[in-house]
């Protein structure tokens, strides 16, 4: 079976610029978490989504920041503009909700911004 | 929010040999889930073991295995045997119990880096 598929692996931008990341989860999990990555603050998680609705976007810098799950197989995160301070690894990973509780990490997605 | 504390930013193992990683958590819940992630230098998050606080045995896969200490609120996680392929950063993250308010994330410590020489 697939992973979680991201896209794009690698992403460098200039400030400023509008940046989206896309995510596949795995087939028939319902619930949908976003995490980004740094040296500075580690793993930390910016949204979660059950069922294609978000439940949990505390972690969410600001309103350059904004995530969508139309539907249960894509999310997509979008950062609008852009800024030097979002480079980082963001990460999306995929769960059973209701009866586990291990979460799948996709590969992630490298961003640079200049 | 549950914080998670990994005290040791680097560690070092000889190939073969046993290291132990130490995390500490701080939570007032009384049923949660605990577990370690390994991240080579791919980036790639790969769960290693995980361990449910309402069960007294310790968990165990194949080399790895954990000292959960419920009253202590530490959570180690012992690499055996070790191998060149067991080099990378190690997280150990919270999980708050399935009705919590604190939902269904994850909260991670900030990681130690094992190096394994040969």
């Amino acid at each position: 079976d697939a992973g979680v598929i991201q896209s794009p692996r690698h992403e460098v931008t200039e400030m400023g610029q509008e940046v989206t990341l896309r995510c596949k989860p795995i087939s028939g999990h319902n619930s949908l978490f976003w995490y980004r990555q740094t040296m500075m603050r580690g793993l930390e998680l910016l949204i979660y989504f059950n069922n294609n609705v978000p439940i949990d976007d505390s972690g969410m810098p600001e309103d350059r920041f904004s995530a969508k799950m139309p539907n249960a197989s894509f999310s997509t995160l979008k950062i609008q503009p852009s800024e030097p301070r979002d480079s980082a690894v963001y990460f999306c990973a995929s769960s059973w909700s209701h009866n586990s509780y291990e979460q799948y990490f996709g590969p992630g997605t490298r961003l640079t911004v200049t | 929010a549950q914080t998670v504390t990994q005290s040791q930013p680097e560690m070092s193992v000889q190939e073969a040999e046993t290291v132990t990683l130490s995390c500490t958590y701080d939570t007032s819940e009384s049923d949660y889930y605990l577990f370690w992630y390994k991240q080579p230098p791919s980036r790639q998050m790969i769960l290693v073991i995980r361990q449910e606080a309402y069960k007294q045995q310790n968990a165990t896969e194949n080399r790895f295995s954990v000292n959960f200490q419920k009253a202590a609120k530490s959570f180690s996680l012992k690499i055996s045997d070790s191998q060149l392929g067991d080099a990378a950063m190690y997280f150990c993250a919270y999980r708050s119990p399935q009705n919590s308010n604190s939902g269904y994330a994850l909260n991670f410590g900030k990681g130690t880096s094992l190096l394994v020489t040969p």
